[in-house]
C-alpha cells in the first residue's frame, strides 16, 4: 500500500464551525506533513511531525491545530477559520525524518472552502 | 526568505516534441532537490531526488540534471506525450532545516 489517504476530499465550513481533516498512511513512514496550497501558488509547509512529535510549525495561526494520534494518522483540527484560509490542504509522508533525501508521498488533498 | 524559482511558468508543446524547464535555487546550504509531477485531480508524484552536484537521473523519457554550484536543475522530457501534461514542481531542501520549499511550478500542456 503506497497511498496516503485524505478525507474528506471537499469541505465547506462557516467561520464559526469546528472541523477536522484526516490523513492516513500504512507505509510505515515516520514523518508526516501538512501543506497548504492556494490556487496558482506552490504548496506551503505548515507542520511536520517526526516520530509522532511536532518538529516543525511554520508560524501557523492557532486556528489550525495538528494532531498525530499514532504513526499512521495525522489530523488537522480547524476552528474559527477565515475566508482567506480557503485552499487545498495536502498531507504527505516520508520514510525518514525531514531534511533527509527521502521523497514525499502525497495524498490528493482536501479542498476547503470557508464561507 | 528562501527563493525557489521555476521557468517557464507554462509551456505548450506538440506531441513528439522534446522540452525542458528550469528550477533555480540558492547555491549555498544545499542538501537536496526534489522534482514532482502533479496531474490535475491527482496527488503530486515524486520523480527524482537529487543530492550530488553533477547528478543525472532518468525515468523513462524524463531526465534531470543538477548543478549545485550555480543553483539550478533542468528537467527534460523527450518525445512529449499528452499524458505528460501536468505541473512540474521542484522542491529545495537546505542544510539548515529549510524543508521542502517548493517552486511555483511549470505547467506543461502537450497537444495531440
Amino acid at each position: 500500500d503506497t497511498e496516503v489517504t485524505q478525507t474528506p476530499k471537499h469541505l465547506v465550513m462557516g467561520m464559526t464551525n469546528k472541523k477536522s481533516l484526516k490523513c492516513e498512511q500504512h507505509m510505515g513512514h515516520r514523518a508526516m506533513y501538512w501543506y497548504k496550497q492556494k490556487a496558482k501558488k506552490p504548496p506551503e509547509l505548515m507542520f511536520v511531525y517526526s516520530y509522532e512529535k511536532l518538529s516543525i510549525n511554520e508560524s501557523v495561526p492557532s486556528r489550525f491545530s495538528p494532531e498525530c494520534p499514532n504513526s499512521s494518522l495525522l489530523n488537522l483540527h480547524l476552528h474559527a477559520l477565515q475566508p482567506e484560509d480557503s485552499a487545498l490542504y495536502l498531507c504527505a509522508s516520508s520514510q525518514g525524518q525531514p531534511t533527509t533525501n527521502e521523497k514525499l508521498f502525497f495524498g490528493s488533498g482536501t479542498q476547503l472552502s470557508v464561507l | 526568505i528562501l527563493n525557489v524559482e521555476q521557468s517557464p511558468q507554462s509551456l505548450h508543446v506538440q506531441e513528439g516534441d522534446s522540452t525542458n524547464f528550469t528550477c533555480s535555487f540558492p547555491s549555498s546550504n544545499f542538501y537536496a532537490l526534489h522534482w514532482y509531477r502533479w496531474e490535475t485531480a491527482k496527488s503530486p508524484e515524486a520523480l527524482f531526488v537529487m543530492t550530488l552536484n553533477g547528478d543525472e537521473k532518468k525515468k523513462g523519457r524524463i531526465s534531470a540534471t543538477l548543478n549545485t554550484k550555480e543553483g539550478y536543475s533542468y528537467l527534460y522530457i523527450k518525445g512529449s506525450q499528452p499524458e505528460d501534461s501536468a505541473t512540474y514542481l521542484c522542491a529545495f531542501i537546505g542544510n539548515y532545516g529549510q524543508n521542502f520549499v517548493f517552486g511555483p511550478g511549470t505547467r506543461l500542456s502537450v497537444l495531440p
